[in-house]
């Protein structure tokens, strides 16, 4: 199936860190989305970004929806050990179907 | 609000067996439920699309018949995986969107599903 480049795989850092990831894709999206997924969980809502240029925040977190559609990124300021998890990027097509797309993930790993 | 209940959270079973995993969306209607597979160290990946009250929309390469997929009200999806095998173990996790327009999808907490 299709999925969305996300990037950086994997992520180490010390508490306090600053941390970005970006998700890059081939398609036009209407929509993107992250989430963020712990072990053996669901993944959970974090930003909802529904247009192009947008930046958006959510706590520590700032999103942005790229002017080209076709990318977004995700910022977590000053990091804090329940910040480790495995973060996704999620395309969301137009039409009927409003499929999600998600991103290969990002995990992150804070050290306190 | 926007809370999504999947049941059950873990089976395991013989291979042969077939498996019913229910996904309930709790404070809202949802339109649309999705189902999705997620392989260790994978992300997920979209199985079908179900609407209520009409057939599911299955993506290339999942078999109808194998994964049975109803959505029979605006708050409750099941799918059922017939006989399954040991290959068919993974994590299911549904989702759920209400109405139209800007409606992000809830995912539920997942089932592990483990075929001996």
């Amino acid at each position: 199936g299709q999925q969305l480049n996300q990037s950086p795989q994997s992520m180490f850092i010390q508490e306090g860190e600053d941390v970005s990831m970006n998700c890059t894709s081939s398609s036009i999206f209407n929509t993107w989305l992250w989430y963020k997924q712990d072990p053996g969980e669901g993944p959970v809502l974090l930003i909802a970004l529904y247009k192009a240029g947008e930046l958006t925040s959510n706590g520590r977190l700032t999103a942005q929806f790229g002017i080209t559609r076709k990318d977004s990124f995700l910022n977590i300021s000053a990091s804090i050990p329940s910040d480790v998890g495995i973060y996704f990027c999620a395309g969301q097509l137009g039409g009927a179907t409003n499929k999600l797309i998600f991103g290969t993930g990002t995990l992150l790993a804070v050290q306190p | 609000g926007a809370v999504v209940s999947q049941h059950p959270s873990r089976v395991i079973c013989k291979s042969g067996t077939s498996v019913k995993i229910e996904c309930r969306s709790l404070d809202f209607q949802a339109t649309t439920m999705f189902w999705y597979r997620q392989f260790p160290k994978q992300s997920l990946m979209l199985m079908a699309t179900s609407n209520e009250g009409s057939k599911a929309t299955y993506e290339q390469g999942v078999e109808k018949d194998k994964f049975l997929i109803n959505h029979a009200s605006l708050t409750l999806s099941t799918l059922t995986v017939t006989s399954a095998h040991p290959e068919d173990s993974s994590f299911y996790i549904c989702s759920a969107r209400g109405g139209t327009g800007r409606q992000p999808q809830h995912f539920g907490d997942g089932t592990r599903l483990s075929i001996l």
